[in-house]
C-alpha cells in the first residue's frame, strides 16, 4: 500500500483565496483524521472520520475550516477564505479499528 | 489546557549516551500512551507505545516507562544516533468499547545526537 496520500505538498496562496487540501487515507482504514501542526501548538486533532461520517469537529477553529469526506477513499479539508494565521502544515492520518496511526507526509500551508 | 505536555522542546545528546524524552499528562482517563518520531518534511510515524496496564515497554534500543501515580512517561534511546535526531511526539489516548480514542499529542521535543 502506497500509505497516506496527501496533496499539495505545498500551497502558497494570498489571503482571501479558498484553499482545498486533499487525503486519499489506507485502504481498508475506516478512521479518518485532520490535524494541524504549528510551533506554538504542536499537532492538533481539527476533525476525524468513521466511515466516512464526521464524528468530532471540535477542533476545527473557525466557520472558515470546512472537511469533507464523500468516500471511503477520499477527504478534503477547505479553508474559504483563508488567513496568514492559517499558515501550518497540515496532515491527515488514517487508521482502523484498533491500529496505528498513519500519516501522510502533510501540506505544507503559507497564506501571505 | 494542554492535556499533553512536552516540557523540552529540544534536547542535545552525544552519539553513545542514553536519550531521555519526558511526557506529562493530565487525563487520568488517558490509558494507552504512543511515541511518534517526524523527520523533517515526513509525516510522523508510530515508533513504540504502552497500555496502562504496563510500566515499561522494550522496543531495540526504545524503552518507553509509565509512572502512572505521576502521569508521567518517558522515551530512552540507548544508545543514541545521529539518524534518531528528530522531533519526538508524545501521545495519549482511551481505549473503549475495543476501540481506540482520538490521539492528543504533545507539542513535541527535537532530539538532536551529535556524532
Amino acid at each position: 500500500d502506497a500509505g497516506v496520500i496527501q496533496s499539495p505538498r505545498h500551497e502558497v496562496t494570498e489571503m482571501g483565496q479558498e484553499v482545498t487540501l486533499r487525503c486519499k487515507p489506507i485502504s481498508g482504514h475506516d478512521y479518518l483524521f485532520w490535524y494541524r501542526q504549528t510551533m506554538m501548538r504542536g499537532l492538533e486533532l481539527l476533525i476525524y472520520f468513521n466511515n466516512n461520517v464526521p464524528i468530532d469537529d471540535s477542533g476545527m477553529p473557525e466557520d472558515r475550516f470546512s472537511a469533507k469526506m464523500p468516500n471511503a477513499s477520499f477527504s478534503t479539508l477547505k479553508i474559504q477564505p483563508s488567513e496568514p494565521r492559517d499558515s501550518a502544515v497540515y496532515f491527515c492520518a488514517s487508521r482502523s479499528v484498533a491500529g496505528e496511526l498513519f500519516f501522510g507526509e502533510g501540506s505544507r500551508l503559507t497564506v501571505l | 489546557d494542554q492535556q499533553v505536555k512536552q516540557n523540552s522542546p529540544s534536547l542535545s545528546v552525544q552519539e553513545g549516551r542514553i536519550s531521555i524524552l519526558n511526557c506529562d499528562y493530565t487525563n487520568s482517563m488517558f490509558d494507552y500512551f504512543l511515541w511518534y518520531k517526524k523527520y523533517p518534511a515526513e509525516g510522523p510515524t508510530f515508533l513504540i507505545s504502552i497500555s496502562s496496564i504496563k510500566d515499561k515497554n522494550e522496543d531495540g534500543r526504545f524503552t518507553v516507562f509509565l509512572n502512572k501515580s505521576a502521569k508521567h512517561l518517558s522515551l530512552h534511546i540507548v544508545p543514541s544516533q545521529p539518524g534518531d535526531s528528530a522531533v519526538y511526539f508524545c501521545a495519549a489516548s482511551r481505549y473503549y468499547g475495543g476501540s481506540q480514542g482520538n490521539l492528543i499529542f504533545g507539542k513535541g521535543t527535537k532530539l538532536s545526537v551529535k556524532p
